[in-house]
C-alpha cells in the first residue's frame, strides 16, 4: 500500500523554525518528485514547496521563498521542509504529496497532514 | 500566469448528477489537470488525472460515477448518482515547470 506519513508540526512561536518529515512507503520513493501543499484554517489548497525525484531541483512558493527549504533522502525514502522564519500566516495543516513522474505532475498520493501553528 | 477557477459552492440532490467546472487562464488551454476530493475534517484524495482531450485516468478505488472531460480551456469532473459521501470540497490541480496550483475549490452540498 503506498503511504505518506508526516510528522514534526507544532506550535511555534513568530521567528521559530520547524522541521517537518514526511516518510514514504509502497512505492519507489527516489522515482517520484516530491512536493508539500498546506491548507490554512477554512482555506483552500497552496501549494508550497517541490523537488524532483532526484532532489536536484527545487522549488518554492513566492510566499515562502528564502524561508524554506525542501530536501529528501532517497535513502530513508523520507522528504523534509524546513521552515524558519515563521509567520502567523504560515499557519496551516501540511500535506506532502507524491508526483505522477520525477517532476511536478498530478499528485497521486497524499498524506493525513500535519498542524503547524505559528502564535505567541 | 497560471491560474485555476472554479465556481465556490454546488449543490445537488441525492441521486443526481453534478457537474463542476475548472477553467484555465488564458493561453493555457492544452494543460492537464487533476481533480481531487477533500471530504469534511479529512486530507485530499486523488480522483482523476484529466488531459485536454478528455482522456483521464483514475486513482485507485474511484467509483466509476466519477468521470472527466473537457472542451477548449475547460475541465470538467461529473459525478453521477450522488451519494451522501459525495459532499465534499473538490479541488482542480495543475503544474508547470517547478509549479503546481491549484483552484480555489467547489464546495458540493448534497440536498
Amino acid at each position: 500500500e503506498v503511504q505518506l506519513l508526516e510528522s514534526g508540526g507544532g506550535l511555534v512561536q513568530p521567528g521559530g523554525s520547524l522541521r517537518l518529515s514526511c516518510a514514504a512507503s509502497g512505492f519507489t520513493f527516489s522515482s517520484r518528485a516530491m512536493s508539500w501543499v498546506r491548507q490554512a484554517p477554512g482555506k483552500g489548497l497552496e501549494w508550497v514547496s517541490a523537488i524532483t525525484s532526484g532532489g536536484g531541483s527545487t522549488y518554492y512558493a513566492d510566499s515562502v521563498q528564502g524561508r524554506f527549504t525542501i530536501s529528501r533522502d532517497n535513502s530513508k525514502n523520507t522528504l523534509y521542509l524546513q521552515m524558519n522564519s515563521l509567520r502567523a500566516e504560515d499557519t496551516a495543516v501540511y500535506y506532502c504529496a507524491k508526483d505522477t513522474d520525477t517532476v511536478t505532475d498530478a499528485f497521486d498520493v497524499w498524506g493525513q497532514g500535519t498542524l503547524v501553528t505559528v502564535s505567541s | 500566469q497560471l491560474v485555476l477557477t472554479q465556481s465556490p459552492s454546488a449543490s445537488a440532490s441525492l441521486g443526481a448528477s453534478v457537474k463542476f467546472t475548472c477553467t484555465l487562464s488564458s493561453g493555457h488551454n492544452t494543460y492537464a489537470i487533476a481533480w481531487h476530493q477533500q471530504q469534511p475534517e479529512k486530507g485530499p484524495r486523488y480522483l482523476m488525472k484529466l488531459n485536454s482531450d478528455g482522456s483521464h485516468s483514475k486513482g485507485d478505488g474511484i467509483p466509476d460515477r466519477f468521470s472527466g472531460s473537457s472542451s477548449g480551456a475547460e475541465r470538467y469532473l461529473t459525478i453521477s448518482s450522488l451519494q451522501s459521501e459525495d459532499e465534499a470540497d473538490y479541488y482542480c490541480q495543475t503544474w508547470g515547470t517547478g509549479i503546481a496550483v491549484f483552484g480555489g475549490g467547489t464546495k458540493l452540498t448534497v440536498l
